[in-house]
């Protein structure tokens, strides 16, 4: 279990350029979830998938962001005409589906994005 | 909706001392609470958690139960030690674990 991994871990860009994070979760974890923390904030839910499945979308994923899960192993968070706004550090966890272990979040060490 | 509110930091504790970081919460349904921790140059852990009304979360010496009258979810140690220094985030949980809210974090700070 090598645990939750992100890439890239930095990312520096220029606005209205688009830009893609990729995240593996631990490898029998069927949940994965991807949040945005800004500094000194807590992170803030994006978007939820079981599986393939995307079953919660947050009103903060506006149409310029798009996540996928396409073999229900790793995912993908996309951000397009990124603006200077979307600077953050992006967070993704997973969990196990059964009973109450669905609720232990495993976190990755984030992508931070930079938007200039 | 749901949301987390948590008490504002930094705290700063000698070691040994009482540790108490106030959660309260809002939300639908029946959620489940959770402390999660983040110690400097790491990614978020989750410290312990309480899926229902009464419960008591316990790991590492913290604790925190699960309050639905006083919708509250405090964070406990009795003695902290310099290694306890982190950042402290609340988080509750949809009824179904597919939504997660956290507080903005409790920054604390332990001296020797």
């Amino acid at each position: 279990d090598t645990g939750v991994s992100q890439d890239p871990r930095h990312k520096i860009t220029k606005r209205g350029q688009n830009v893609t994070f990729r995240c593996d979760p631990i490898s029998e974890h069927n949940r994965l979830y991807w949040y945005r923390q800004t500094l000194g904030q807590g992170p803030e839910f994006l978007t939820y998938f079981q599986n393939e499945a995307q079953l919660e979308k947050s009103r903060l994923l506006s149409d310029r962001f798009s996540a996928e899960r396409p073999k229900g192993s790793f995912s993908t968070l996309e951000i397009q005409r990124t603006e200077q706004g979307d600077s953050a550090m992006y967070l993704c966890a997973s969990s196990s589906g059964g009973g109450t272990a669905r609720y232990e979040q495993y976190f990755g060490p984030g992508t931070r994005l930079t938007v200039t | 909706g749901n949301s987390v509110t948590q008490m504002e930091g930094p705290v700063t504790l000698s070691e040994e001392a009482f540790l108490t970081i106030n959660c309260t919460y809002t939300a639908t349904g029946y959620p489940s609470l959770f402390w999660y921790v983040q110690y400097p140059g790491e990614g978020l852990q989750l410290l312990l958690k309480a899926t229902k009304a009464d419960d008591k979360g316990s790991n590492k010496g913290f604790e925190a139960t699960y309050r639905k009258e006083t919708t509250s979810f405090h964070l406990e140690k009795g003695s902290v030690q310099v290694s306890d220094s982190a950042v402290y985030f609340c988080a509750l949980s949809s009824n179904t674990g597919n939504q997660f809210y956290f507080g903005t974090g409790t920054s604390l700070t332990v001296i020797p």
